[in-house]
């Protein structure tokens, strides 16, 4: 099993200009989660997923979209990005959060992105 | 909204000192707790978590955390840090019942040789 992945594992942008984020899990995982790293803040959850064709807002969800397609793929799009969205980010899935047993967060290698 | 504390943003050890960082968290309501540890370079790994029982939780690499529920605190705890054990750790906290995880700002651990 490759876990979780990410592609790319760097980027450097232009601001104004586009690109999306994939992220891949093969644990046949229902949930999905995108985060970004800032130094001091920890990981903020941008937006996550419950299944195949559901997504929900997390904590900072402004300039950021999402699709899950398919139950494996999450993707992560900046439509214009902005410097303030130069950060690591971090995609991680699970089998499931809610009720009474909670599974933990696999997570993928990260992606840096520098947008100037 | 949820918060969780990290007082420690740095921490110098050296080898084979005894090791407790902090976490505290501002929910009331039942939660689920985690501490994940983050290697240069690497993606973050789970060292331990807790969802219900015994409020001492061991963890891989010798790491235990105590859950003290009147203290909303959730602390990492080793007798005895390695050199390998250089990374920066992060507690993180989920309402029993939610769907997304909050995480504290992290600490940064050294140990020297």
């Amino acid at each position: 099993n490759a876990g979780v992945t990410q592609t790319p594992k760097f980027r450097v942008l232009k601001t104004g200009q586009s690109m999306t984020l994939l992220c891949a899990q093969d644990m046949n995982h229902e949930y999905m989660y995108w985060y970004r790293q800032d130094p001091g803040m920890g990981l903020r959850l941008i937006h996550y997923s419950v299944g195949e064709g559901t997504t929900a807002k997390g904590e900072v969800p402004d300039g950021y979209n999402v699709s899950r397609l398919k139950k494996q793929n999450f993707l992560l799009g900046l439509e214009s990005a902005a410097p303030s969205q130069t950060s690591v980010y971090f995609c991680a899935s699970s089998f499931r959060t809610s009720g009474s047993r909670t599974d933990t967060q696999y997570f993928g290698p990260g992606t840096r992105l520098t947008v100037l | 909204a949820q918060s969780v504390s990290q007082h420690n943003h740095h921490v110098i050890l050296s080898e084979a000192a005894s090791l407790e960082l902090g976490c505290n968290y501002s929910y009331g309501g039942t939660v689920n707790l985690f501490w994940y540890v983050q290697y240069p370079g690497q993606h973050l790994q789970l060292l331990l978590k807790y969802f219900s029982g015994d409020p001492l939780v061991k963890g891989i690499k010798g790491f235990e955390a105590e859950f003290i529920k009147s203290k909303f605190s959730f602390n990492l705890r080793k007798p005895s840090v390695q050199w390998s054990d250089t990374a920066e750790y992060f507690c993180a906290v989920k309402e029993n019942a939610g769907n997304m995880l909050t995480f504290g700002g992290g600490t940064r651990l050294m140990v020297k040789p």
